[in-house]
């Protein structure tokens, strides 16, 4: 059983501080990662996706991959109380559609 | 432009009945996964779906538990005889194909109580 492994927090920082999200991975061969967000009681909401190693910035995100490592994090520059949810990491098995998600890290942005 | 549509957002059952829960997948896209998220549980797939056939149940449990996505018409997941341990929030995800690069676009969910 591929597993997603995730620090389920709550990570707290203070409103403007950097976020950052941590995952691993077992799954040596995958090669699609995502980062989901979601808030108490709704449905999860896609942030970003990467698939190469490196960093991937769209706006305040920014996410980076290691696949030797198996690790891939989320960054968050100047977290504001509404970026407070639950962070799913996932990830695409190789030579499979589905996904495999993590627990999940809860953010919880201070004003 | 919707999205991603499921129904109903809340369902309620007692033991032993049926749930039938629906998905139309966001327009342009023909590819379903149905995921369920126990309380303070993370997601876990169960099925995928293209029209008029299932690619992978690997996350279905071996009773109870059927999925269709038939030619016309939206993709339903069907539990029979339903127990307490069966309330969750039942997800649907669409893509456009099946491309290991394809991002899975998320429905509201139906929230199943079973009293």
């Amino acid at each position: 059983q591929k597993e997603v492994e995730q620090n389920s927090g709550p990570l707290s920082v203070p409103e403007g501080a950097i976020a950052s999200l941590n995952c691993t991975y077992s799954d040596r061969g995958s090669q699609s990662f995502f980062w989901y967000r979601q808030y108490s009681g709704k449905s999860p909401e896609l942030i970003m996706s990467i698939y190469s190693n490196g960093d991937k910035e769209d706006g305040r995100f920014t996410a980076q991959l290691n696949k030797a490592s198996q690790y891939v994090s989320l960054l968050i520059r100047d977290s504001q109380p509404s970026d407070s949810a639950t962070y799913l990491c996932a990830v695409r098995e190789t030579g499979f559609q589905k996904l495999v998600f993590g627990t999940g890290t809860r953010l919880l942005v201070s004003p | 432009n919707a999205g991603v549509m499921q129904n109903p957002r809340h369902l309620v059952r007692r033991r032993g009945q049926e749930a039938r829960l629906r998905c139309s997948p966001m327009k342009g896209h023909s590819h379903v996964y149905w995921y369920r998220q126990l309380p303070e549980e993370g997601l876990k797939f169960m099925v995928y779906l293209q029209k008029e056939n299932i690619i992978d149940e690997s996350g279905m449990p071996k009773e109870r538990f059927s999925a269709e996505f038939p030619k016309e018409g939206p993709s339903i997941l069907r539990i029979q005889q339903v127990v307490r341990g069966d309330s969750a929030a039942y997800f649907c995800a669409s893509s456009v194909g099946g491309l290991y690069q394809e991002t899975q676009y998320f429905g509201p969910g139906t929230r199943l109580l079973v009293l």
